[in-house]
């Protein structure tokens, strides 16, 4: 089946740093691919998705390429802030039609910013 | 424009006491899920509902039930309540399998004691 593998944290940064969390996936068909953010307290919020190969989804600062060769999805930013601290989920829609119809999610990165 | 909204925020029960989650979103989606979020093992998928009148078994549905009682709203039941249902539950919506982006609720926190 689906399954999503991200590096688990916690990851503790110094302001200003450059930030990668790396997401690796695995599907039987061609999956789009997603960030989500969750921050203390709240639900979860979609950062950034990419649909299709070599696709870059970029929001607040955030990219990711979706990299089919290496079946990867990896989060960056260039330098982070204090409140870019959260739990950061990797996730894949499978649209092959098999299988259930829901969001396969990575098991969150922690990220802390410290000032 | 609220999205997607559960009820209650937070619950306490004793095992083998009943309840149901309740979750309502206003975006017109035809899609609704429910996930479990336990830690270090990030959202794993109980039930959800591809369109009104249709609910389908996910991932770890045992001791779950779910209604999708119209377009908008989908309830989660616990019949019977066991400690291994400690966690935060969260509510999603999407409009379809094209539109894959899913919009997530703000979640319950359930404490079985």
């Amino acid at each position: 089946g689906d399954s999503v593998t991200q590096m688990e944290g916690p990851v503790t940064l110094s302001e200003e740093a450059f930030l990668t969390i790396n997401c690796t996936y695995t599907a039987t068909g061609y999956p789009s691919l997603f960030w989500y953010v969750q921050y203390p307290g709240e639900g979860l919020q979609l950062l950034l998705k990419a649909t299709k190969a070599d696709d870059k989804g970029s929001n607040k600062g955030f990219e990711a390429t979706y990299r089919k060769e290496t079946t990867s999805f990896h989060l960056e930013k260039g330098s982070v802030q204090v409140s870019d601290s959260a739990v950061y989920f990797c996730a894949l829609s499978d649209r092959s039609g098999g299988g259930a119809d829901g969001l396969t999610f990575g098991k969150g990165t922690h990220l802390i910013i410290q000032p | 424009n609220a999205g997607v909204t559960q009820t209650p925020k937070f619950q306490v029960l004793k095992t083998g006491q009943s309840m149901t989650l309740q979750c309502a979103q206003d975006m017109n989606h035809n899609s609704m899920y429910w996930y479990r979020q336990d830690p270090g093992m990030g959202l794993r998928l109980i039930y959800y509902s591809a369109s009104e009148g249709t609910t389908d078994k996910g991932e770890v549905p045992n001791g779950y039930n779910v209604s999708r009682l119209n377009k908008r709203e989908f309830s989660l039941r616990l019949e019977s309540a066991a400690p291994s249902q400690t966690s935060v539950y969260f509510c999603a919506s999407r409009r379809d399998r094209v539109q894959e982006t899913q919009y997530f609720g703000p979640g319950t926190r359930l404490l079985v004691l």
